[in-house]
């Protein structure tokens, strides 16, 4: 099956005001892709959803993708210790119904 | 803002015992999904439907059963509850009713299930 992997593959430490990129390779070939952010014990909440390789931004966030490299990117600029907390990836790929694949997420932790 | 809701937040079942997890979406979205997030799997999807009275198999279907009596509500059904279906559930709906509309996905708050 579809294999998604996110990295770092368990946490991210930083200071507070540095940037972070957290990645997402698959396996298969990209349809759409969405990135999640979730406190714990929390609801999944959509961060930026993209329907192809197009870059998406919002606020501090950015998402692209490198459609030769089955790779994918959120970068958080100048982080803040709000954004602490679990980042997950979900690829969807084309063809068939719609069920997309989920990284296990990456742990993000900012120190004042 | 898309509206998805679960019930019950919280549920403590003992083994052997029938279980339904309700959730409810006030998007006007088609498809629906069931996940279960555990420590150390990540996000794995149960069920999911693209149609009212139609439920799909997804990755992890055994010892689960859905229902999707209405565009709206979309039901994950637990016959004999055990102890390894102690997970928190989510339930999500998307759009796809068009070619090239977005497939955004919108997660309901989820629902702690301890069987005990």
């Amino acid at each position: 099956g579809q294999q998604v992997q996110q990295s770092p593959p368990a946490s991210l430490v930083l200071q507070e005001g540095e940037n972070a990129e957290l990645q997402c390779t698959y396996s298969t070939t990209l349809n759409s892709m969405q990135w999640f952010y979730q406190r714990p014990g929390g609801r999944l909440v959509s961060l930026l959803y993209s329907p192809s390789w197009a870059e998406q931004r919002g606020g501090r966030l950015t998402s692209s993708a490198a459609s030769n490299e089955s790779r994918s990117s959120l970068h958080i600029s100048s982080s803040q210790i709000t954004d602490s907390g679990t980042y997950l990836c979900a690829i969807g790929t084309s063809g068939g119904n719609y069920k997309p694949t989920f990284g296990k997420g990456t742990s993000l932790v900012v120190h004042p | 803002e898309a509206a998805v809701t679960q019930s019950p937040r919280s549920k403590v079942a003992v083994t052997g015992g029938k279980v339904t997890l309700s959730c409810h979406q006030t998007n006007n979205h088609d498809y629906m999904y069931w996940y279960r997030q555990d420590t150390g799997h990540g996000l794995r999807l149960i069920h999911y439907s693209y149609v009212a009275d139609s439920t799909e198999k997804g990755d992890i279907p055994d010892g689960y059963k859905a229902s999707r009596p209405s565009q709206e509500n979309f039901s994950l059904i637990l016959e004999l509850a055990s102890l390894s279906q102690t997970a928190v559930y989510f339930c999500a709906s998307s759009d796809a009713r068009t070619g090239g509309v977005s497939y955004e996905q919108y997660f309901g708050p989820g629902t702690r299930l301890t069987v005990l």
